[in-house]
């Protein structure tokens, strides 16, 4: 199975900050790659698909790039509902994988 | 508008079958491309996938779990439904099922249900 691997597991920010999130796969997926976040109690939310396509409705201060083994998920400048934990998963073969998270909260 | 809500029993004992069902709306599942999965989380982890209906019955699941792992659909009544034999505590875990787009090469979801709690305990 390709394992998926975040970093960092946590991040203390504030609002305004620009923050990047890595997702590294463990082996090449070429764009096969999605961003959720998802707030406590709550189902996930689509971000982004095929690594850097944002999904209708989504802030543009989100954006993805990356291919292959390497992704990075940013978010240019952090505002109060962004505060949430942020999953990768690839979708290039089966199973299915999902990264481990990163919890993003207040500084 | 697609929408999907999972029900099925809040507490299940150990080695005993969950069943889960998915209903949902908004889409067809005779449509081609589209599918339905089951995405799990255990409390305060990560996402794990389970399974994957497909329009034309193809059918995926995560072979790291057990072989009673059974995804079915009934098109007629906007159903997915899901089973899992000999349930254990480590199972206890939100139960969602989610939407794959009919797009080629996209296993990736775009709606997700609410989420079911399933406890495992005796």
């Amino acid at each position: 199975a390709i394992q998926l691997t975040q970093s960092p597991s946590s991040l203390s920010a504030s609002v305004g900050d620009r923050v990047t999130i890595t997702c590294r796969a463990s082996q090449g997926i070429s764009s096969a790659l999605a961003w959720y976040q998802q707030k406590p109690g709550k189902a996930p939310k689509l971000l982004i698909s095929d690594a850097f396509s944002l999904e209708d409705g989504v802030p543009s201060r989100f954006s993805g790039s990356g291919s292959e083994t390497d992704f990075t998920l940013t978010i240019s400048s952090l505002q109060p509902e962004d505060f949430a934990t942020y999953y990768c998963q690839q979708f290039d073969g089966y199973p299915i994988t999902f990264g481990q998270g990163t919890r993003l909260d207040i500084k | 508008q697609i929408t999907l809500k999972e029900s099925g029993p809040t507490l299940v004992k150990p080695t005993q079958t969950l069943t889960l069902t998915c209903t949902f709306s908004g889409f067809s599942l005779s449509t081609s491309g589209v599918a339905v999965g089951w995405i799990r989380q255990p409390p305060g982890k990560a996402l794990e996938w389970l399974a994957l209906i497909f329009w034309d019955d193809d059918k995926r699941y995560n072979p790291s779990l057990r072989s009673g792992l059974t995804i079915t659909k009934d098109t007629s009544k906007n159903q997915v439904v899901l089973t899992m034999t000999n349930m254990d505590p480590v199972d206890t875990a939100t139960y969602f099922c989610a939407h794959r787009p009919p797009i080629t090469y996209s296993n990736y979801f775009d709606y997700w249900g609410q989420g079911a709690l399933v406890t495992v305990s005796s």
